[in-house]
């Protein structure tokens, strides 16, 4: 099943905060992150493993609550360059992942 | 290091056409995977080969076919292509399977518009 991204779309002024989140309606075993920019390809930013432990990448941090099968993704004041489509991507339990339709996060100065 | 790199980068089809995608990596991963990519539809996976020799379908198979070739070579075909089939297609590899926690490796993708 296709988890759930949310919100769909964000716009924000360079230096503030963002939350982007996932829920899935099945069991999750890890949640990838990763952030694709306008024509390019997606670009692998972290993986969140059961246990709750919250993995960082620069200025940008996740957590995954595995009871809730929700992961969310933290952007702290966020830089032109975090501009781009972020995607969850699931581990249901088979050999792939199943990817969210994606939150546009577009960055101003 | 290329990592993972797909040919052709665009492509104009006619219906009824057929054609083969292809996708290489030189990372020695034994996984790869094909997805396609639709406006508002994020990325949903066409097949995947978990490892050489082995080939599964993905959420949306219906007017594809697949070739593990070898260890670095995984090729998407479309027998008879459908304008439904326009998109942009981008192949992924990674060490192993989403269970071993490795990131996937995306190339640059394929612009395919059928007429």
């Amino acid at each position: 099943q296709q988890p759930v991204q949310s919100p769909q779309a964000v716009i924000l002024r360079e230096g503030e905060d963002a939350v982007i989140n996932c829920s899935s309606s099945k069991a999750l075993y890890s949640v990838h992150w990763y952030r694709q920019k306008h024509g390019e390809a997606p670009v692998f930013l972290m993986i969140l493993l059961k246990g709750g432990e919250q993995k960082g990448h620069e200025k940008i941090s996740a957590s995954f609550n595995e009871k809730k099968q929700q992961s969310s993704l933290y952007l702290t004041a966020s830089q032109l360059s975090y501009s781009g489509t972020y995607f969850c991507g699931t581990d249901q339990g088979a050999q792939k992942l199943v990817f969210g339709q994606g939150t546009r996060l577009t960055i101003n100065p | 290091n290329a990592g993972v790199t797909q040919t052709p980068k665009f492509q104009v089809l006619k219906t009824g056409q057929s054609m083969t995608l292809q996708c290489a990596q030189d990372m020695n991963h034994n996984s790869m995977y094909w997805y396609r990519q639709d406006p508002g539809m994020g990325l949903r996976l066409i097949y995947y080969s978990a490892s050489e020799g082995t080939t599964d379908k993905g959420e949306v198979p219906n007017g594809y076919n697949v070739s593990r070739l070898n260890k670095r070579e995984f090729s998407l075909r479309l027998e008879s292509a459908a304008p439904s089939q326009t998109s942009v297609y981008f192949c992924a590899s990674s060490a192993q399977g989403p269970q071993s926690n490795q990131p996937q490796h995306f190339g640059d993708g394929t612009r395919l518009s059928i007429l």
